[in-house]
């Protein structure tokens, strides 16, 4: 069946260190893809999509590529602060979201 | 923009009693709601998918008789947990899909605030 694959975390950086988080995904076809991320004890925000191969997701200096050579979505970011702490989580699918696992983000100053 | 509003937000509740929880989409319609359920540190498990008028479908190994779903209008969906005991303690999160007015583009998945509920 279909399935989301993250890098596991916890991921550990200083303040402006450069962020990936890596997703490849499984699927028949090509599903429209997501990240998300989780504030403790809050529910999830869509950080940012994409729809069709070599789409490119963007939001708040996050990025990701949609891409079909390598079925791979990770999300990067050039420099991240402290207030990005939180975990991110891939999620992919056509008519329901199959999530990753989640990988936690701690950004030290 | 889309907008799916969740409560309780927290709830307590004693074992052998039934809760509710509902979800409202504020300025859409909610042709499909998805209700997930996740444990601490842990990702979102699919618990079920409804749609407006239908029945639920549920994910395996998801008891339809415990965890009931009514999706009777198309803004509000409602999880209710029957003789809640402590294992059912979690965090259950609302997801809802549609279109905006008579948008027909699908704003893809909306999702609620989440629901923490300790059973004791």
């Amino acid at each position: 069946g279909d399935s989301v694959t993250q890098m596991e975390g916890p991921v550990t950086l200083s303040e402006e260190a450069f962020l990936t988080i890596n997703c490849t995904y499984t699927a028949t076809g090509y599903p429209s893809l997501f990240w998300y991320v989780q504030y403790p004890g809050e529910g999830l925000q869509l950080l940012l999509k994409a729809t069709k191969a070599d789409d490119k997701g963007s939001n708040k200096g996050f990025e990701a590529t949609y891409r079909k050579e390598t079925t791979s979505f990770h999300l990067e970011k050039g420099s991240v602060q402290v207030s990005d702490s939180a975990v991110y989580f891939c999620a992919g699918g056509y008519n329901k979201l199959i999530f990753g696992a989640g990988t936690r983000l701690a950004v030290h100053p | 923009g889309a907008v799916v509003s969740q409560h309780p937000s927290r709830v307590i509740c004693k074992s052998g009693t039934s809760v509710k929880i509902e979800c409202r989409s504020l300025d859409f319609q909610a042709t499909t709601m998805f209700w997930y359920r996740q444990f601490p540190k842990q990702s979102l498990m699919l618990m079920a998918t409804s749609n407006e008028g239908s029945k639920a479908t549920y994910e395996q190994g998801v008891e339809k008789d415990k965890f009931l779903i009514n999706h009777a209008s198309l803004t509000l969906s409602t999880l209710t947990v029957t003789s809640a005991h402590p294992e059912d303690s979690s965090f259950y999160i609302c997801s809802a899909r549609g279109s905006l007015g008579t948008v027909t583009t699908n704003y893809g998945y909306t999702f609620g605030s989440g629901t923490r509920l300790t059973v004791v």
